[in-house]
This record gives structure tokens, C-alpha cells and sequence, in this order.
């Protein structure tokens, strides 16, 4: 029972263009969203995260956006450049107790950025 | 300015022998956090740890699996009769508190032979 999935394994987007990576959750009590960075033999890097009280937060070229009605947030790198190649992982958490730090995460999407 | 540090980052094991997984969090970080992460699977908690303190193992399976965070000294990680089901990469993950970021470690790969 997958409470975060990230349903494209993979990703392959041109040097320059945007990037979208994109993440579904079941769990409405989820109300804190990160995503992290991780290239093979790594652990995960924080990247940039955001409350349920916003809908867009941005950080140089990431923009991550949440749909609360839907249920669904998503990563836009622009533009892309081949160092970002790597996989990315959505996680979340809920307010108050276990949840707070019990990230939940999906099962990550591999991006490729081509030159 | 070292980062959250995990010893050893590969570690081979027949079954039924002991592994130790050792992580250092960062410096003035008192919260530490295992997370396991399958072949072709997101990274799923396991354990929180305060010094001295399991705050919350329902992560953890209940047997062979154990984990401490002692007042000196790295926390540890520890799987007794490992089985080729343990093979993982296991990461640790260290905070300032259990609300701020999450912090994480190279991890540690574990293959049972």
C-alpha cells in the first residue's frame, strides 16, 4: 500500500529544457513534502521542500508545485543541465508525532539529462 | 564540516553471521533516524534514536534487528542471523530536532551471501 508513488521510473529530457518530475500521495494527513536528490553510491540530498499551506515553493532553477485537491505535487527543474542527472525522491511527512518524522517516500524517478 | 558519516559503506555477510552498521550524525545533531531501502523500492523507515533513547522502532522488524544511539559513540545498527532478505542499502539520517530536515548518510550496503 503505497502512500507516495512516483509513477515514471525514469525521465529523459534535452540539456536546457525543463525537467517535470511528478508525485501522487493517498494520505490526506500528509501535510509537509521534500524532495531529495541521490546519484548512485550516495546518500539522499535534501533539494527543496514544501507546507500544505503553499502551492508553489522556488529555489533557483526547482519549483516544486502542490495540488492539495489532487493530491499530487510535482518538480519542475529549469533548465536542466547534465549534472542533475540522478534520481529524485518524493517524501512526506505528517504534523504531530510518528509522522513528523517518519518521512514516507516514493520509489523514485531515475532523470537523464541528455547534452 | 563532516556530514552524516556511515561505516563501514559495504559490508559482506554469509547468512546466519552478525552485521554492525555504524553512522556518526552531524555535528550538534541529537536526532538519528534508519532508513532501509530494497532493490527497485523508496527508502523505508525504520528506526529513531535520541541518545541513549529508542523514540520509535515500529519500523524495525521485531526479530534479529536492533539499534542504539549511546550517550558516546556512533549509533549502530544491528542485524543478528542475517538473511539474503537483509541485502539492502541501509542509510542513516541525522536532524537537529524531529521537526527539521533530515539529513543523510552515504549508507551502508549490505549483501548476504
Amino acid at each position: 500500500d503505497q502512500q507516495v508513488k512516483q509513477n515514471s521510473p525514469s525521465l529523459s529530457v534535452q540539456e536546457g529544457r525543463i525537467s517535470i518530475l511528478n508525485c501522487d500521495y493517498t494520505n490526506s494527513m500528509f501535510d509537509y513534502f521534500l524532495w531529495y536528490k541521490k546519484y548512485p553510491a550516495e546518500g539522499p540530498t535534501f533539494l527543496i521542500s514544501i507546507s500544505s499551506i503553499k502551492d508553489k515553493n522556488e529555489d533557483g532553477r526547482f519549483t516544486v508545485f502542490l495540488n492539495k485537491s489532487a493530491k499530487h505535487l510535482s518538480l519542475h527543474i529549469v533548465p536542466s543541465q547534465p549534472g542533475d542527472s540522478a534520481v529524485y525522491f518524493c517524501a512526506a511527512s505528517e504534523p504531530g508525532g510518528a509522522g513528523s518524522y517518519q518521512l514516507t517516500f516514493g520509489k523514485g524517478t531515475k532523470l537523464s539529462v541528455i547534452p | 564540516n563532516a556530514g552524516v558519516m556511515q561505516n563501514p559503506r559495504h559490508l559482506v555477510r554469509r547468512r546466519g553471521q552478525e552485521a554492525r552498521l555504524r553512522c556518526s550524525p552531524m555535528k550538534g545533531h541529537s536526532h538519528v533516524y534508519w532508513y532501509r531501502q530494497l532493490p527497485e523500492e523508496g527508502l523505508k523507515f525504520m528506526v529513531y534514536l535520541q541518545k541513549e533513547n529508542i523514540i520509535d522502532e515500529s519500523g524495525m522488524p521485531k526479530e534479529r534487528f536492533s539499534a542504539e544511539f549511546p550517550k558516546e559513540g556512533p549509533s549502530i545498527l544491528r542485524i543478528q542471523q542475517v538473511v539474503r532478505g537483509d541485502s539492502a542499502a541501509y542509510f542513516c539520517a541525522s536532524s537537529k530536532s524531529s521537526y527539521n530536515e533530515q539529513f543523510f548518510g552515504p549508507g551502508t550496503r549490505l549483501t548476504v551471501l
